[in-house]
């Protein structure tokens, strides 16, 4: 069954930076996915398209400060020189065969 | 400006029915699949619905199966979700969001601000 595993939280110190993972389940290491990052009362926000390999497509208007990485079944999603701003929860997601997406649990991050 | 806009939340009593809207602007509507995500009160993502450019492929999660169903009018550049039997548990907010390519499954690359959907008695 495919699965995306994220730790509920995280925190880091405004300037410093960040590493989010998001885990596929067993048999899925090879899976893209996508980051989304929804800031408190607003819509969710497309960051990037993460693939296996590490490379990985932006969303537009999306600061290079964002960005992504990769490690067998790891997918990351590093934030560097947080800023107020980051302060936000965020997903990953990917998809199956067949029309059928999946979202991990969500990382809620703090900017202290 | 690349946009989508739903409509047609409310409150509706356990057993009801509502349909939801989506319009999309600004990119060449059936270049792009489609779905539908929510999100209870306080709670994360949950993937309901997809839909491939031409409506030709669907898919459903399997809490909604056989209650909502999933269309799209490509002439009036929109998207649609008929919610049958609505339950408590299907209280949330409701977005479209747009696949990155032409199929129903891909990265999510746009996404609405949501309708709410509250169904109490």
């Amino acid at each position: 069954q495919l699965v995306l595993t994220q730790s509920p939280s995280a925190s880091a110190s405004l300037g410093a930076s960040v590493k989010l993972t998001c885990s596929l389940s067993s048999g899925h290491s090879n899976y893209a996915i996508a980051w989304h990052q929804q800031q408190p009362e607003k819509g969710p926000r497309y960051l990037m398209k993460l693939n296996s390999d590490g490379s990985h497509s932006k969303g537009d208007g999306i600061p290079d400060r964002f960005s992504g990485s990769s490690s067998g079944a790891e997918r990351y999603l590093t934030i560097s020189s947080l800023q107020s701003e980051d302060e936000a929860d965020y997903y990953c997601q990917t998809w199956g065969t067949g029309i059928h997406a999946v979202f991990g649990g969500g990382t809620q991050l703090t900017v202290l | 400006e690349v946009q989508l806009v739903e409509s047609g939340g409310g409150v509706v009593r356990p057993g009801g029915s509502l349909r939801l809207s989506c319009a999309a602007s600004g990119f060449t509507f059936d270049d792009y699949g489609m779905n539908w995500v929510r999100q209870a009160p306080g709670k994360g993502l949950e993937w309901v619905s997809g839909i491939n450019w031409n409506g030709g492929s669907t898919g459903y999660a399997d809490s909604v199966k056989g209650r909502f169903i999933i269309s799209r009018d490509n002439a009036k550049n929109s998207l649609y979700l008929q919610m049958n039997s609505l339950r408590a548990e299907d209280t949330a907010l409701y977005h479209c969001a747009r696949v990155s390519s032409y199929g129903g499954n891909d990265a999510l690359d746009i996404w609405g601000q949501g309708t709410m959907v509250t169904v109490s008695s």
